[in-house]
């Protein structure tokens, strides 16, 4: 069974310094794995996406993030954290490897300090 | 990118009514769209599966006779809470996969209050 756990409920920083998001997944099977963001009573944007192509991820706003199959991690960053970051973040493997039903992460608030 | 739209993005109702709330793909065709519901401060939970022309597929402990779901058209599912109460609060949120299925897309999310 897939499952994904976001190891940090909260994560604070200030301004200009680096994110560091943590997820952990678990999956059967060759994960798809993503990043969405979410703010205030706003719908989700994807931010980036692994789908077994290179291990690397550029997604959008600066983000990246790594796909390490040794250790099961799929961990969001970004060098310089800006003040419009703040918001929540969720890790989401999907079902089999398709792209039917999304298993999300508990997610991290992001708060960004000046 | 692909749109999804839900409305309403808000809603108040009173306890023991029904609320409706739609989520339509604008610019793509969507066999298969699913419906979330999100508490407070909470990861955001699969109610069901809904899949244009047949039954939906609700997740273990969702009430399908309470959230009522109908997908009746490529790009439109509704999704009806009857006899609202203050516990079904929440905000809902769909999403569909996009044309080429390597992406959900999600709604802007329903605010609903049940008082």
């Amino acid at each position: 069974a897939q499952s994904v756990t976001q190891l940090d409920s909260h994560v604070s920083v200030s301004e200009g310094t680096p994110v560091l998001l943590r997820c952990n997944y678990s999956s059967s099977y060759s994960p798809s794995l993503f990043w969405y963001v979410q703010h205030p009573n706003k719908g989700l944007q994807l931010l980036l996406k692994y789908t077994s192509a290179a291990t690397l991820v550029k997604g959008i706003n600066g983000f990246e993030a790594e796909f390490k199959k040794s250790e099961t991690s799929f961990h969001l960053t970004k060098p310089s954290a800006h003040m419009s970051d703040a918001a929540e973040y969720f890790c989401v493997v999907t079902v089999s490897g398709g792209y039917n039903k999304l298993i999300f992460g508990a997610g991290t608030r992001l708060a960004v300090h000046p | 990118g692909a749109v999804v739209s839900q409305h309403p993005s808000w809603v108040i109702c009173k306890s023991g009514t029904s609320v409706k709330i739609e989520c339509r793909s604008l610019d793509f065709q969507a066999t298969t769209m699913f419906w979330y519901r999100q508490f407070p401060k909470q990861s955001l939970m699969l109610m069901a599966t809904s899949n244009e022309g047949s039954k939906a597929t609700y997740e273990q402990g969702v009430e399908k006779d309470k959230f009522l779901i109908n997908h009746a058209s490529l790009t439109l599912s509704t999704l009806t809470v009857t006899s609202a109460h203050p516990e079904d609060s929440s905000f809902y949120i769909c999403s569909a996969n996009g044309p080429t299925a390597t992406e959900a897309f999600f709604g802007q999310g329903t605010r609903l209050t049940v008082v």
